[in-house]
């Protein structure tokens, strides 16, 4: 069974300062990657994948994803960290090897960068 | 950009009610789903639907939920006797699906349902 885990919930960063929220998965074959953020009162939006190819994967507002499959880990980062990107952060994968579409979510680390 | 829109965004009803939810997936999208957020807890998946029926669900949704896509542009969850338990924000997603799994799944912003 695909399960994630983000073992931080809540991380703290000042502007400016480069973030990393951790997630580390599990799959029986290969997987599909992704980071969601979540506003208050909003749905999760998506921020970026990783399917194949480079494991650094890049996506929308400056986040950065590198996929370690030696280590099971897709962390998020970026260079510098902008008050505006304080939210909740989701982790998700599926399994590529099934036919399901189905994505597991962590429970989520809430990202505080204060001014 | 397109989006996922829900209706409503909070719904209150009484314990043993029946409830609809409503969502208008991407327009281009063919797969849709449901996931629900209870409060403080994890985004849990419901159910995955494609060509006019299900193709995945989870053990959370018993026979208490069905899904239904009355139209070219609904898709709908429906709980027959509401639960207290079943109060929960409900995520309605889509994606596109040209052969390939890895399309990322729009969320929509969700519809808070409280059971009293």
């Amino acid at each position: 069974a695909q399960s994630v885990a983000q073992p931080e919930d809540q991380v703290n960063v000042a502007e400016g300062n480069p973030l990393t929220v951790k997630c580390t998965y599990s799959v029986s074959g290969n997987p599909y990657l992704f980071w969601y953020v979540q506003y208050p009162n909003r749905g999760l939006q998506f921020l970026l994948k990783y399917i194949t190819g480079d494991n650094l994967v890049k996506g929308s507002y400056g986040f950065e994803a590198e996929f370690n499959k030696s280590q099971t880990s897709f962390h998020l980062k970026k260079p510098s960290a902008l008050v505006s990107d304080s939210a909740l952060y989701f982790c998700a994968v599926r399994d590529m090897n099934t036919g399901f579409q189905k994505l597991v979510f962590g429970t989520g680390t809430r990202l505080l960068v204060s001014p | 950009e397109p989006e996922v829109t829900q209706t409503p965004s909070h719904q209150v009803t009484q314990m043993g009610q029946e409830v609809i939810l409503r969502c208008v997936p991407i327009s281009n999208h063919l797969y849709f789903y449901w996931y629900r957020q209870i409060l403080g807890q994890k985004v849990e998946f419901l159910v995955s639907f494609y060509n006019n029926e299900i193709s995945e669900k989870s053990e959370i949704f018993d026979d208490q939920f069905s899904v239904e896509r009355p139209d070219g542009s609904n898709f709908t969850l429906k709980i027959r006797s509401t639960k207290l338990e079943d109060s929960a924000m409900y995520f309605c997603a889509s994606s596109e699906t040209t052969g390939g799994s890895q399309w990322p799944q729009h969320f929509g912003d969700g519809t808070r349902l409280s059971i009293l």
